[in-house]
C-alpha cells in the first residue's frame, strides 16, 4: 500500500517552455500533497503544500507564479514549472499524506522527476 | 537555521555489522520522527518512525531510538547488508497544527561493504 507515482520520470525542455509534472496516489486518498526539490548532494527542500480543493501554501522564497500547483482531486496533484530556465533544472519529488494507514504525518514519496532545462 | 541535523555526511560499515545513523534536532515541539531511505534518482522510501512518547521502536533489522532530553535520535540497522547502501534522511514533524510538514536533515550516505 501507499504507492505514489510521478510522471514523467525525466524531462528535457528548452528554456522558456512550461513543464507539467503529475503526482498520483495510487491506492489511497491523499488529503495533502507536498512538492520538494532536491539539488545534488543536498537535502529535500519543501516548495509547497497543497490540500485537495484549496490553494497551495508556498514556502518562503518559492515563486507561486513560477511553480503552479493544482490539487484538483484526492489522488492527483500537478506542478507546472512555467517559463522554465536552466536554473530550474533539478530533481522534483512529490509526497502524499492521507488515509494510507499509520500516523497521519507519514508522507509517502513518488519516485521523482528529473528536469533538465537547456 | 537547521532544525534537524545529520552531522555525519557518510558512514561506511562492513556487511553483517551494525550501522548507526545519528540525528539531532533543536525544536522541542517536534513530536514525531521518521527515517527515510533514498537511492539515487529515486524518491525517499519510508523506513520507520517513532512518536515522542516512546524511546524505542523496532521493525525487523531497523530500530530507532529517541532521547528527548538530548534531542537526539538514532537509527540502528543490524545486521547491515549491501542493499542497505543508500542515503538516509531523518525527518521531524513540526507539530504546528495540521500542516504536517516534515523537516528533513541533510542526509547520511551509508555504504555497506561486502
Amino acid at each position: 500500500g501507499a504507492v505514489v507515482s510521478q510522471h514523467p520520470s525525466r524531462v528535457i525542455c528548452k528554456s522558456g517552455t512550461s513543464v507539467k509534472i503529475e503526482c498520483r496516489s495510487l491506492d489511497f486518498q491523499a488529503t495533502t500533497m507536498f512538492w520538494y526539490r532536491q539539488f545534488p548532494k543536498q537535502s529535500l527542500m519543501l516548495m509547497a503544500t497543497s490540500n485537495e480543493g484549496s490553494k497551495a501554501t508556498y514556502e518562503q522564497g518559492v515563486e507561486k507564479d513560477k511553480f503552479l500547483i493544482n490539487h484538483a482531486s484526492l489522488t492527483l496533484s500537478t506542478l507546472t514549472v512555467t517559463s522554465a530556465h536552466p536554473e530550474d533544472s533539478s530533481f522534483y519529488i512529490c509526497s502524499a499524506r492521507g488515509l494510507a494507514g499509520g500516523r497521519w504525518e507519514t508522507q509517502y514519496f513518488g519516485p521523482g522527476t528529473r528536469l533538465l532545462v537547456l | 537555521d537547521q532544525q534537524v541535523k545529520q552531522n555525519s555526511p557518510s558512514l561506511s560499515v562492513q556487511e553483517g555489522r551494525i550501522s548507526i545513523l545519528n540525528c539531532d534536532y533543536t525544536n522541542s515541539m517536534f513530536d514525531y520522527f521518521l527515517w527515510y531511505k533514498k537511492y539515487p534518482a529515486e524518491g525517499p522510501t519510508f523506513l520507520i518512525s517513532i512518536s515522542s512518547i516512546k524511546d524505542k521502536n523496532e521493525d525487523g533489522r531497523f530500530t530507532v531510538f529517541l532521547n528527548k532530553s538530548a534531542k537526539h535520535l538514532s537509527l540502528h540497522i543490524v545486521p547491515s547488508q549491501p542493499g542497505d547502501s543508500a542515503v538516509y534522511f531523518c525527518a521531524a514533524s513540526d507539530g504546528s497544527g495540521n500542516t504536517g510538514k516534515l523537516i528533513f536533515g541533510q542526509g547520511t550516505t551509508l555504504q555497506v561493504k561486502p
